[in-house]
């Protein structure tokens, strides 16, 4: 089964304040995504990679940055927190290929910025 | 217009009937479209994806597909109060997914 796993399910933090949520696959995909989601509002795309060190800005990057060092690793920065940052934040892994598409998710963090 | 659409609900069926959840996209070079499950508290899991027009049936769940209508849908028969969750449509018109807001299911014992 593939297992995506995220560092922490429930976070608070101070505005301002650098946050780094961790995203970490066991399955060798080469895509990973980070999403947020919103009551009424859906899941939107805040970045996603498709290989190590590679990056691309999805619907909804400002405010945040990436790091993908490792293949199994997809970690998003909060560069200053805000208030309006608090959310749901899911991060999710897919192979490459014919099968790009289908998303495996991992247990989300919720994150509350005071 | 939002790129995918859903009825928000929330949708009420008792136990037994068949849950109808519909979806609409608005980009015609769609290929891939995905049905994921979401409990309440919980993460998104796909349940169902269709990539041809017509239907496809996993147990329960028949995933329908009219790329000329811009339209997929979801049915659930014999619905159990189990299957009470958020549904998520998703779509991809190539690499990434893009998803509806969801609709909300709940199924009446």
């Amino acid at each position: 089964d593939v297992k995506v796993t995220q560092s922490s399910r429930y976070l608070v933090k101070r505005t301002g304040e650098k946050v780094f949520l961790e995203c970490v696959q066991d399955m060798d995909h080469e895509n990973m995504f980070w999403y947020r989601q919103d009551p009424g509002l859906g899941l939107r795309l805040i970045y996603f990679s498709y290989d190590v060190k590679m990056k691309e800005k999805g619907d909804i990057p400002e405010g945040y940055s990436v790091s993908r060092e490792k293949k199994e690793r997809f970690s998003l920065i909060l560069e200053s927190a805000s208030t309006n940052q608090t959310s749901m934040y899911l991060c999710a892994s897919s192979e490459s290929g014919l099968r790009r598409e289908t998303q495996y998710f991992g247990p989300g963090t919720r994150l509350l910025v005071l | 217009q939002k790129e995918v659409e859903q009825n928000s609900g929330p949708l009420s069926v008792p136990e037994g009937a068949i849950a109808s959840l519909n979806c609409t996209y608005s980009d015609r070079g769609s290929q891939s479209f995905f049905w994921y499950r979401q409990y309440s508290g919980k993460s998104p899991e796909l349940i169902m994806s269709i990539y041809s027009n017509g239907d496809k049936e996993d147990g329960r769940f028949t995933a329908q597909l009219n790329k000329a209508s811009q339209y997929v849908s979801l049915l659930i028969r014999d619905s159990q109060p189990s299957d009470s969750a958020t549904y998520l449509c998703a779509v991809s018109p190539g690499g990434k997914l893009i998803f509806g807001q969801g609709t909300e299911l709940s199924v009446k014992p």
